[in-house]
C-alpha cells in the first residue's frame, strides 16, 4: 500500500516542543522525508532519514524513525510561531525502471500559540 | 539558481479552456516531476522526466492532461478542455537523479476553473 498518514492538526505554546506523527505503510521504503508548507507557498524540504537510521538531529529539528512499527515523527524544540504551517510526510517508492516517487500524507497542520 | 520556478503563479480560466503552465528546474538537476494538490489534501504525483524523457506517466488523471519536456530542460503541463475538478495547485520539482536527498519544490500554479 501506498498510504500514508498523519494527524491533521496540532496546537503548541510558543518555547514548547512540537511533536508531529507519521505512520506509512510500504516497508519497502528507503527514504523518509518532512516537508514544511506555508500558506499559498510550495513545499520546503526540512530533512529526510535514511531507512537504516533509527534518528537524526538537525538543529532544532529531530527526526525518529521506527521501521518495525513504520512510524515516523518530527520533533520541533523550542516552537517559533514561524514555524506555524502544514507539515508533510513523505516516502520514496520505487515505482519501477529506476523510477522513484514520493508519497505524501495529507499533512499536519502546526497552530503557534503566542 | 534561484530554485524551481513556476508560471504563472496564479490562472483563472473559464471551463473548456485549455491551459498551460511552465516549469523551469534547478539547471544541475536532471529528474523533473509533476505534482497536483488540492485543498487539505497533499501532493498528488502525475509524471515525472528523467531528462527530455517521460518515464512515468500514467498517473495523469486523464487524457486532457499532457507534459512535455523538450531538450531536458523547462517542462510544460498543459490541461485541455478544463473543467471545475481541475482547480488546483500544480506543483513542479527537480532533483539530481533519483532524489534521495529530496526533492526541490517550486512555489507552484494555482488554477481556478470558472
Amino acid at each position: 500500500g501506498e498510504d500514508v498518514e498523519q494527524s491533521l492538526f496540532l496546537s503548541v505554546r510558543e518555547g514548547d516542543s512540537s511533536v508531529i506523527n507519521c505512520t506509512y505503510t510500504d516497508s519497502s521504503s528507503t527514504y523518509l522525508y518532512w516537508y514544511k508548507q506555508e500558506p499559498g507557498a510550495g513545499l520546503q524540504l526540512l530533512t529526510y532519514i535514511f531507512s537504516n537510521m533509527d534518528m537524526k538531529q538537525d538543529q532544532r529539528l529531530t527526526v525518529l524513525l521506527n521501521k518495525k512499527d513504520k512510524h515516523l515523527s518530527l520533533r520541533i524544540a523550542d516552537t517559533q510561531t514561524g514555524d506555524s504551517a502544514i507539515y508533510f510526510c513523505a516516502e520514496r517508492l520505487y515505482s519501477g525502471a529506476g523510477s522513484y516517487q514520493l508519497t505524501f500524507g495529507k499533512g499536519t497542520k502546526l497552530s503557534v500559540i503566542p | 539558481d534561484t530554485g524551481v520556478s513556476q508560471d504563472p503563479r496564479h490562472k483563472i480560466t473559464k471551463r473548456g479552456q485549455n491551459v498551460t503552465f511552465r516549469c523551469d528546474p534547478i539547471s544541475e538537476h536532471n529528474r523533473l516531476y509533476w505534482y497536483r494538490q488540492t485543498l487539505g489534501q497533499g501532493p498528488e504525483f502525475l509524471t515525472y522526466f528523467q531528462n527530455e524523457a517521460q518515464l512515468e506517466k500514467s498517473r495523469l488523471l486523464s487524457d486532457r492532461f499532457s507534459a512535455e519536456r523538450p531538450k531536458g530542460s523547462f517542462s510544460t503541463l498543459e490541461i485541455q478542455r478544463t473543467e471545475q475538478g481541475d482547480s488546483a495547485m500544480y506543483l513542479c520539482a527537480s532533483s539530481w537523479d533519483r532524489g534521495r536527498d529530496g526533492y526541490t519544490f517550486g512555489s507552484g500554479t494555482r488554477l481556478t476553473v470558472v
